[in-house]
């Protein structure tokens, strides 16, 4: 069964501490994996859509890179207003209409 | 601005009452989703639309139908609440030549 997991579930940073989120999945063929951001109250909002192994994308702080069997979200030197809630998803090479969503690790930064 | 606009964004229903979300988006997108998120579960997908006119069930479909009304309308509809359908609703919509979804800002709804 395919399957996402993200970790850690919740990760508490102070301001300038870098860290990574990881995010593991099984899919029987991955078209694309996606990171968003979701802010409380709020629908998530897209970030990064990585589509093969060894891609990287970069968005300010956040840099987002892919292997065969997980995905990593590097957040440098962050500053509370990173704190939020990041969901991963993959997206099925055989049904594009198909995205699992992983529970979301929820980074609070401290100034 | 453009995005997707979500109805209502708080509702409180008893167990057996119906109601209907409204979604609608504004950027010519063709495929359109609804989400349930719960607390530790992340997002299930319940219905989508690939294409205006076609409907399908994605992983947590029971106790929902949808309307693909035209390009821009999809709406969700619960005939009979129950307690287990107390979640927080989105709908998403997705164009292809972007990916990633463009989510709305959800419906809170609680059944009693």
């Amino acid at each position: 069964e395919d399957q996402v997991t993200q970790s850690p579930e919740a990760l508490r940073l102070q301001e300038g501490e870098s860290s990574s989120l990881n995010c593991s999945y099984t899919v029987s063929g991955l078209r694309g994996l996606f990171w968003y951001r979701q802010d409380p109250g709020k629908g998530p909002e897209f970030l990064f859509t990585l589509y093969s192994a060894g891609e990287e994308k970069e968005k300010e702080r956040l840099k987002a890179t892919l292997t065969k069997k997980e995905s990593f979200l590097h957040i440098t030197a962050p500053k509370p207003e990173d704190s939020a809630t990041y969901l991963c998803a993959v997206q099925e090479v055989y049904n594009f209409n198909k995205f699992y969503f992983g529970s979301g690790t929820k980074l609070n930064v401290k100034p | 601005n453009a995005g997707v606009t979500q109805t209502p964004k708080f509702q409180v229903l008893k167990t057996g009452q119906s109601m209907t979300l409204q979604c609608a988006q504004d950027m010519n997108h063709n495929s359109m989703y609804w989400y349930r998120q719960d607390p530790g579960m992340g997002l299930r997908l319940i219905y989508y639309s690939a294409s205006e006119g076609t409907t399908d069930k994605g992983e947590v479909p029971n106790g929902y139908n949808v309307s693909r009304l035209n390009k821009r309308e999809f709406s969700l509809r619960l005939e009979s609440a129950a307690p287990s359908q107390t979640s927080v609703y989105f709908c998403a919509s997705e164009s292809r030549d972007a990916y990633g979804y463009t989510f709305g800002s959800g419906t809170r709804l609680t059944v009693v």
